[in-house]
């Protein structure tokens, strides 16, 4: 059964930084490309990082900079380094499984862990 | 401001059908995949579409997707009160080089 796990969400001052986990297993993580998703409160879906096969990993605009997704094959976890927090920046934020490589299709999701960035 | 648009809310009885539109660009909906997401509160997204008008194991064929040009479609018949949930579209953008998704529609089965 796919599984993924995250933690490390909390509470955080603005320009605070925040590293979270994502523990994966019921899969060959090494073979499968993965993302994080975040929602706001009373906000949509917004995608945030995501890793393919090779290594490559893409950012979406507004965290480019001050975040940094990572993976760590003997662990079969993925990380989400996160830097100069602000407010917006608070979100429950879920690790996906990409379907098939392309990061077109996330068919697994995790529960999510909440991010809240405040003083 | 969502890359994709999609409209906020639709609604429809238990038993009839019911489309949600997604609008994108050449850069998205146009030259990718498009997939849909079935988001309750408190819960997991889960895919209910994936390459357009494909379904994962264990979705029924009550839901269905559509790309044509730009746009995609999602269509859900025999609608039942366990359907009320967001849904999303999303899919890959190359001007961005990133993810992007709908703004999520809210669906209420009346």
């Amino acid at each position: 059964e796919v599984q993924l796990l995250e933690s490390g969400g909390g509470l955080v001052q603005p320009g605070g930084s925040l590293r979270l986990s994502c523990a994966a297993s019921g899969f060959t993580f090494n073979n499968y490309a993965m993302a994080w998703v975040r929602q706001a409160p009373g906000r949509g879906l917004e995608w945030v990082s995501g890793v393919i096969s090779s290594g490559t990993t893409y950012y979406a605009a507004s965290v480019k900079g001050r975040f940094t997704l990572s993976r760590d094959h003997s662990k079969s976890t993925l990380y989400l380094e996160m830097n100069s927090l602000r407010a917006d920046d608070t979100a429950v934020y879920y690790c996906a499984r990409d379907l098939d490589g392309d990061l077109e299709s996330l068919d697994f999701w995790g529960q999510g862990t909440l991010v809240t960035v405040s003083s | 401001q969502s890359v994709l648009t999609q409209p906020p809310s639709v609604s429809a009885a238990p038993g009839q059908k019911v489309t949600i539109s997604c609008s994108g660009s050449r850069s998205n909906i146009g030259n990718n995949f498009v997939s849909w997401y079935q988001h309750l509160p408190g819960t997991a997204p889960k895919l209910l579409i994936y390459d357009n008008n494909k379904r994962p194991s264990g979705i029924p064929d009550r839901f269905s997707g559509s790309r044509s040009g730009t746009s995609a479609t999602l269509g859900i018949t025999g609608l039942q009160a366990g359907d009320e949930a967001e849904y999303y579209c999303g899919t890959w953008d190359r001007s961005l080089s990133a993810g992007v998704f709908g703004g999520g529609t809210k669906l209420t089965v009346l």
